[in-house]
């Protein structure tokens, strides 16, 4: 069975940093891009990054470019994401999702998420 | 960006009725369509992609139609665990932006 089990969310002060990560299994982790999205309270989602099976690419929202940085590591079969300069329009639950096969940015599979809130 | 633009924002319906969701896009995205439903405190699930193909798993009373800039999703015999917030999301350009949501209600 297909699992991504987010961590690493809490509260931090304008300016501060975080790492999330995301922890993959049940699905050769390898063979498919991961993706970082969204969702501020009470509103609808976001795409945020994207990185390709082997790391040859990353890809970032407008929002989050320069500040924010995915990687990933395929023999733990885990992703991150380091945000930096967190701004309080970055307080959202942050997934990570799968990149269905050959179609990479339609999203197969959603963790559960994790919440950040940026608030002094 | 392309702008994804989905009406209507709230829907009320009955167990047994047939409801449709339009989603518009600010330009041409051919078939690259993907739809979701999201249940309050969950993360989004894929019930479509490319328009009208319909991801394993997903009862087929659930349909999609569309290309171009204008899609739908049409949902026959609703149950009630179909009561949730649909999302359209275009996958033809970067940023692959999400509608703003369709809540469907009892």
């Amino acid at each position: 069975e297909v699992e991504l089990v987010e961590s690493g969310g809490g509260l931090v002060k304008p300016g501060g940093s975080l790492r999330l990560s995301c922890a993959a299994s049940g699905f050769t982790f390898s063979y498919f891009s991961i993706n970082w999205l969204r969702q501020a309270p009470g509103k609808g989602l976001e795409w945020v990054a994207s990185i390709s099976s082997s790391s040859a690419y990353m890809y970032y929202a407008d929002s989050v470019k320069g500040r924010f940085t995915i990687s990933r590591d395929n023999g733990l079969n885990s992703v991150s994401l380091q945000m930096q300069s967190l701004r309080a329009e970055d307080t959202a639950v942050y997934y990570c999702a799968r990149g269905m096969a050959g179609i990479n940015y339609v999203f197969d599979y959603w963790g559960q998420g994790t919440p950040v809130s940026v608030s002094s | 960006d392309i702008q994804m633009t989905q009406s209507p924002s709230t829907l009320s319906a009955s167990v047994g009725d047939r409801i449709t969701i339009t989603c518009r896009a600010s330009q041409t995205i051919n078939n690259w369509l993907a739809w979701y439903q999201q249940k309050p405190g969950m993360a989004p699930k894929l019930l479509i992609y490319k328009a009208s193909t319909l991801e394993n798993g997903v009862p087929s009373r659930f349909s999609g139609s569309g290309s171009g800039t204008e899609f739908t999703l049409t949902i026959t015999n609703l149950q009630p665990d179909d009561f949730a917030t649909y999302y359209c999301q275009q996958f033809y350009a970067f940023s692959y932006t999400f509608g703003q949501g369709t809540k469907l209600e009892i």
